[in-house]
């Protein structure tokens, strides 16, 4: 069975802490996302990659970093985290190449708090 | 660029009623469509999906959606919902020619009522 998994499921952080969000797929996919989910606003892509080492800016970069240095595990990074950065994480992964890469499939998500 | 709009916030509807999720989308070029559902405290997962052929998909649960190409909507159906239905809904788009990156709507929320 197909399967993302998520580090922590709930998060509590102070301000200027430095936070890692850990990522893991099972699938052998190329592709992995990270996205933060906030009420009335959907899922904004933060950032993805297309293979190991690769990354790629998505809509809403600012305050993050990503590190791929396995092909299984995608890592989010907040430098400093800051209080505008309460929100839910989900992490998704799809296959690559062309027209085969359909659908992502979704961890159960982490819900960060910064206070 | 492409971009997803699900018209309704929230759908309130009674248990065994039918229920209509509205999507519609912009696109200049070849698109695939997507719905996910988000059942609370999860991950989203795939309902459905059109990628060609036939205007009318079937997915999960019950729910299907119609292609409409001119109109450019891919609403969701489902003829009697359950109070298992209670969850978010997501309406997606990805570009034929996307390295991978879907867009997302805003999400409608279907709230069944006994």
């Amino acid at each position: 069975d197909v399967k993302v998994t998520q580090s922590s499921r709930y998060l509590v952080k102070r301000t200027g802490e430095k936070v890692f969000l850990e990522c893991v797929q099972d699938m052998d996919h190329e592709n992995m996302f990270w996205y933060r989910q906030d009420p009335g606003l959907g899922l904004r892509l933060i950032y993805f990659s297309y293979d190991v080492k690769m990354k790629e800016k998505g809509d809403i970069p600012e305050g993050y970093s990503v590190s791929r240095e396995k092909k299984e595990r995608f890592s989010l990074i907040l430098e400093s985290a800051s209080t505008n950065q309460t929100s839910m994480y989900l992490c998704a992964s799809s296959s690559g190449g062309g027209t085969t890469s359909y659908e992502q499939y979704f961890g159960p998500g982490t819900r960060l708090t910064v206070t | 660029a492409q971009s997803v709009t699900q018209l309704d916030s929230q759908v309130p509807v009674f248990e065994e009623a039918p229920v209509e999720l509205r999507c519609n989308y912009s696109s200049s070029v070849s698109v695939y469509l997507f719905w996910y559902v988000q059942y609370p405290n999860q991950g989203l997962q795939l309902l459905l999906k059109y990628l060609s052929g036939s205007t009318l998909v079937k997915g999960i649960n019950g729910f299907e959606a119609e292609f409409n190409k001119s109109q450019t909507s891919f609403h969701l159906r489902k003829p009697s919902v359950h109070i298992s239905d209670t969850a978010e809904y997501f309406c997606a788009v990805r570009k034929y020619s996307s390295a991978s990156k879907i867009i997302f709507g805003s999400g409608t929320r279907l709230s069944i009522r006994p």
